[in-house]
């Protein structure tokens, strides 16, 4: 069972904004980094943010993290259909000595 | 360019064992740590096991602990994962993942092997 809590689904049209929730506690997300990650259908998963808001290489700026206390958001701007997949927040946990993922949200582009 | 490719995967009976494999390319093997991570089918990801850059250390997740057993050898550029009394639940896609940074980010990710445990 995740310690991670996302909502199952969000949905908007091309060209809007999407934001998704992670909640979880002190342990995890209330004492560490976050990263979020992106599965398109029937792919590997695939670093998107990483330290809260930090972005790898190739990762466009329509993609932008943030936390606070013990939730993080992830929000997609500009939404584009290549952007329908699942997407996860990550991050350690330190009272369960693991690497803990969400529970994962699936986006759909209307 | 960074590559990870997983190894090993098939189709096994309930309680025996199997071992993954995980070749890398593209980076310094013995300089970072190494995620595995499972996915059941249609089911979100599950953590599955982690080891430091130089042994060191592993954490396991525990639907999998006393079962598994991650290693690596930075010689000879390997690591595996042992997969000891296997259940019908472990069925999933197996995932190995470089350790990046921030609080063990998994940074690139391999494509998976498929593991299925049915008699």
């Amino acid at each position: 069972q995740s310690v991670l809590t996302q909502p199952p689904s969000v949905s908007a049209a091309p060209g809007q904004k999407v934001t998704i929730s992670c909640s979880g506690s002190s342990s995890n997300i209330g004492g560490n980094y976050v990263s979020w990650y992106q599965q398109l259908p029937g792919t590997a998963p695939k670093l998107l943010i990483y330290e809260n808001n930090k972005r790898p290489s190739g990762i466009p700026d329509r993609f932008s993290g943030s936390k606070s206390g013990t939730s993080a958001t992830l929000d997609i701007t500009g939404l584009q259909t290549g952007d329908e997949a699942d997407y996860f927040c990550g991050t350690w946990d330190g009272s369960l000595s693991a690497y803990v993922f969400g529970t994962g949200t699936k986006v759909t582009v209307l | 360019q960074v590559h990870l490719v997983e190894s090993g995967g098939g189709v096994v009976q309930p309680g025996r064992s199997l071992t993954l494999s995980c070749a890398t390319s593209g980076f310094t093997f013995r300089n970072y740590g190494i995620h595995w991570v499972r996915q059941a089918p249609g089911k979100g990801l599950e953590w599955v096991a982690i080891i430091w850059s130089d042994g060191s250390y592993k954490y396991y997740g525990d639907s999998v602990k006393g079962r598994f057993t991650i290693s690596r050898d930075n010689a000879k550029n390997t690591l595996s994962l042992q997969m000891n009394t296997l259940r019908a639940e472990d069925t999933a896609v197996y995932y190995c993942a470089r350790v990046g940074s921030g609080s063990y980010s998994a940074d690139y990710w391999g494509q998976g092997t498929l593991v299925t445990v049915s008699s």
